[in-house]
């Protein structure tokens, strides 16, 4: 089982929709949970985090946190075709350490 | 403030050589982690640097090696290079861990990476 999952996609939203990406730990003892956005051949951009249970919003992006579940996802509401991109999960604190995990990113398309 | 800045940004080179990457934290922060992402993939981490110590390393064999200097800047070093090291490298920068009280929260920020290309 790998550390960190996410649906590789492609995921196709109609602009003006809202776009729901998923990612699962395996670890219960992670502490902390990022999303990035990667354009193609750029590096990853920190879109924002979350470390308790419930929802984070900023702006169109609400982050979800579910510990129980060890479940993350991110919600971009009002799609636009800017928002395509790469979306990486990403995971600290597994194993009581330093290291963060990313998962391989699912890829969003929004079309106009 | 300045950001993460890495060098250079692009890189060629043949199998068997050496290859140095260089990093410059973002203004305030004093940790840097390195990663490798290969295309279609997500980064995969390499090592962190704090207090010019190797903090945590992953899955990568001694052929990679690191180093941080005093005023935090940090050094990625790959001997006897192969074919599939062909990859982007990213150095990330963040606070200590616990600086915000609280465990984990080293939110890491990206510099733009160095693309090396092993031929």
């Amino acid at each position: 089982q790998k550390e960190v999952e996410q649906n590789s996609g492609p995921l196709s939203v109609p602009e003006g929709a809202i776009a729901s990406l998923n990612c699962t730990y395996s670890d219960r003892g992670s502490q902390s949970f990022f999303w990035y956005r990667q354009y193609s051949g750029k590096s990853p951009e920190l879109i924002m985090f979350i470390y308790s249970n419930g929802d984070k919003e900023d702006g169109r992006f609400t982050a979800q946190l579910n510990k129980a579940s060890q479940y993350v996802s991110l919600l971009i509401r009002d799609s636009q075709p800017s928002d395509s991109a790469t979306y990486l999960c990403a995971v600290n604190g597994l194993g009581g350490g330093f290291k963060t995990i990313f998962g391989a990113g699912t890829r969003l398309f929004v079309k106009a | 403030d300045a950001g993460v800045t890495q060098s250079p940004t692009h890189l060629i080179k043949t199998r068997g050589q050496q290859v140095t990457l260089r990093c410059s934290p973002k203004s305030g922060h004093d940790t840097v982690s390195w990663y490798q992402q290969a295309l279609g993939q997500g980064p995969q981490f390499i090592f962190q640097y704090y207090e010019e110590e190797e903090r945590q390393r992953g899955n990568f064999p001694d052929r990679f090696s690191g180093h941080q200097f005093p005023n935090y800047s940090s050094e990625l070093n790959v001997n006897a290079l192969l074919l599939g090291d062909s990859a982007l490298y990213l150095c990330a920068s963040s606070l200590p861990r616990g600086t915000s009280g609280r465990a984990g929260t080293d939110t890491q920020y990206f510099g733009p990476g160095t693309r090396l290309t092993v031929l």
